[in-house]
């Protein structure tokens, strides 16, 4: 079935450092991919998405480029900070009616002054 | 505008008890998605509305799990004789259609706990 696979956390960055966090996936067709963020208290919060190979969906100084080559779609940021601190969900979705959301674990990402 | 509303937010039960979970969607949104997340994973898929009809409810686990949008907005989520096993989150979500190019918006969740 399809599947998504993102690293464990916590991730735990000091501010202004560089983030990835790895996101694999799955599928039995050519997927949309999105990644999700969850802050504390809140629901879960559109981040970027991609639609097709090689977009590139960017947000807030996140991005993320559609790997078809390696079922991939890693999330980046040049320069985190404390109010990124968040969970995060890597998802893809089949494009076919209904349109379900397939969820990776999540990753929590701490970041400290 | 208002975003996706979920009631209540936190509901306790005792084990064997009916619950039901509202979801007041996006206004003019026509699907509407039920997700249930368990503790330190990810949303895992129930089931799928689009106007007053489930098109999709392969996600539900057993026939514990209903679902109703009688009039193609609110929608509840029915669990009868509740088990410990089904304390989660569980969130709903709208978006204006069911095409994929359609952003889904999700609310804050009911935390559901069975004791």
């Amino acid at each position: 079935g399809d599947s998504v696979t993102q690293m464990e956390g916590p991730v735990t960055l000091s501010e202004e450092a560089f983030l990835t966090i790895n996101c694999t996936y799955t599928a039995t067709g050519y997927p949309s991919l999105f990644w999700y963020v969850q802050y504390p208290g809140e629901g879960l919060q559109l981040l970027l998405k991609a639609t097709k190979a090689d977009d590139k969906g960017s947000n807030k100084g996140f991005e993320a480029t559609y790997r078809k080559e390696t079922t991939s779609f890693h999330l980046e940021k040049g320069s985190v900070q404390v109010s990124d601190s968040a969970v995060y969900f890597c998802a893809l979705t089949l494009n076919n009616a209904g349109n379900m959301l397939t969820f990776g674990g999540g990753t929590r990402l701490m970041v400290k002054p | 505008g208002a975003g996706v509303s979920q009631t209540p937010s936190n509901k306790v039960t005792e084990k064997g008890k009916y619950v039901e979970l509202r979801c007041d969607p996006i206004s003019g949104h026509t699907a509407l998605y039920w997700y249930r997340q368990s503790l330190g994973q990810g949303p895992e898929f129930l089931i799928y509305f689009q106007g007053t009809g489930a098109a999709d409810d392969s996600g539900l686990p057993n026939d514990r799990f209903f679902a109703v949008r009688p009039e193609g907005s609110v929608s509840t989520l029915k669990i009868q004789r509740t088990e410990r096993g089904d304390s989660a989150v569980y969130l709903c979500a709208s978006s204006l259609g069911g095409g994929y190019e359609n952003i889904q918006y999700f609310g804050a969740g009911t935390r559901l706990s069975v004791l």
